[in-house]
């Protein structure tokens, strides 16, 4: 069975700071997708990133960046400089990679994110 | 570029009654799930299509629920009977082969 632990249920910051979101993972697969979508207050899922367990590289996209670490079963989300735009739910999710599949999403419970000025 | 269209977007009503949601997928997309998300939860997987084909369902899909995907264009989530529990947030996601899955905004249910 799959399993996504977001730890982290609510961080505040302060606009400008460094924040990191963890996602820690389980999974009996060999091949996977991981993935970080944000959910505003709006309600709409926006996909974020998707890498594949195959693909340990770190990824920069902006201010954002991902760390993943197939050793500890973690793929962390960092936002830089964070800005009050950034105030939102963030999801870590787990699939499949199988595209004979369904490809379905395990997600983690969500971090909160708030940002203030 | 029209994302997933999903109508509507608020729906209350009484235990008891039926309830149907409509999912409009991006278009080309011929994978199509739903999910359901309860406040301060994630969502959940409920089922999924693939083109007109209903090809998974969770155990979270009881019997009164129901998913179609007739032409394998748009979807329909039917709710008979709908119990208090059933208030969530229901969320249609659509993608081609191997690709992310794109959300629409969502239905959220409420039960009076």
């Amino acid at each position: 069975a799959q399993k996504v632990t977001q730890a982290q249920t609510e961080i505040s910051v302060v606009e400008k700071e460094d924040v990191t979101l963890d996602c820690v993972y389980e999974t009996r697969d060999t091949t996977y997708y991981l993935f970080w979508y944000k959910q505003p207050p709006s309600g709409e899922l926006v996909f974020l990133i998707r890498r594949n367990s195959f693909d340990e590289q770190n990824e920069i996209s902006g201010r954002y960046s991902w760390n993943f670490q197939k050793s500890t079963s973690s793929f962390n989300f960092t936002i830089t400089a964070s800005q009050v735009v950034d105030s939102a739910v963030y999801f870590c999710a787990l699939s499949e990679a199988d595209t004979g599949t369904a490809s379905k999403l395990t997600f983690g419970t969500g971090t909160r994110l708030q940002v203030t000025l | 570029d029209t994302g997933v269209s999903q109508d509507p977007r608020h729906k209350i009503t009484k235990r008891g009654q039926n309830v149907t949601f409509r999912c409009d997928p991006i278009s080309e997309h011929n994978r199509l799930y739903w999910y359901r998300q309860t406040l301060g939860q994630g969502p959940e997987f409920l089922t999924y299509f693939q083109n007109e084909a209903q090809l998974e369902k969770s155990r979270l899909l009881s019997d009164r629920f129901s998913a179609e995907r007739p032409k394998g264009s748009f979807s329909t989530l039917e709710i008979q009977r709908t119990e208090q529990g059933d208030s969530a947030m229901y969320l249609c996601a659509s993608s081609t082969d191997n690709q992310p899955q794109h959300f629409g905004d969502g239905t959220r249910l409420s039960i009076l």
